[in-house]
């Protein structure tokens, strides 16, 4: 079993549909899980950042992680063709010698206008 | 410049050139990567450096070397490359290793002939 599973679409919706993002992991140490956006032709840009289980919201974004059933996920409401990009999810146990982030393969998401 | 930037951002290499990455960050970190993303698979970490020095060899060949002369800037030196080395190479860097937000750099698209 991978670390990290994640579909990477591609998935494709109409602008202002909700989108849901999600990511399952095996390695019950993880308590640090990220969300990166990336555009084509850039890095990877630092979304959302979560500690441990619970709910994280900023604007139309919602990142909320599953400790118990080891699942994470990410949502976009109003989503706009700008943010049309591969989503990335990221997780890493405590600091310390374990920085290491474990990254999903990514979802290519396309919001059509 | 903010952030990190990297130079070049194409490379096309045959297989005998020696060439050379370079990644600055302009964050005042202390901790620099370096990934690779290939398509379809997650980012592969490759190299961590904390204060110059290296803490991370991820089992990396050594027609990769990576060089960081201080905490500011790190270079990755390609040496008879192979075809699948073809990727994006990704330059991150975080307050410290073990630092779970990293800032990534928009990347190095290398393709080896």
């Amino acid at each position: 079993q991978k670390e990290v599973e994640q579909d990477p679409g591609p998935l494709s919706v109409p602008e202002g549909a909700i989108v849901s993002l999600n990511c399952t992991y095996s390695n019950s140490a993880f308590q640090y899980f990220m969300w990166y956006r990336q555009y084509s032709r850039k890095g990877p840009e630092l979304l959302m950042y979560t500690y441990s289980s619970g709910n994280k919201e900023d604007g139309r974004f919602t990142a909320q992680v599953d400790k118990s059933s080891k699942y994470i996920s990410l949502f976009i409401r109003d989503s706009q063709p700008s943010d049309s990009a591969t989503y990335l999810c990221a997780m890493s146990a405590s600091g310390g010698s374990n920085y290491k982030l474990t990254f999903g393969k990514g979802t290519l998401l396309t919001v059509n206008p | 410049e903010t952030g990190v930037t990297q130079t070049p951002r194409h490379l096309v290499m045959g297989m005998t050139n020696k060439k050379s990455l370079k990644c600055e960050q302009h964050l005042g970190h202390n901790a620099m990567y370096w990934y690779k993303q290939s398509a379809k698979k997650p980012l592969e970490l490759m190299f961590v450096y904390s204060l110059e020095e290296r803490v991370e060899n991820n089992s990396v060949p050594s027609r990769f070397s990576p060089e960081c002369p201080n905490s500011s800037h790190l270079f990755l030196h390609l040496h008879t490359l192979q075809p699948e080395d073809s990727a994006l190479y990704l330059c991150a860097s975080s307050v410290l290793v073990g630092g779970e937000t990293q800032y990534f750099g928009p990347g190095t698209r290398l393709l080896v002939l």
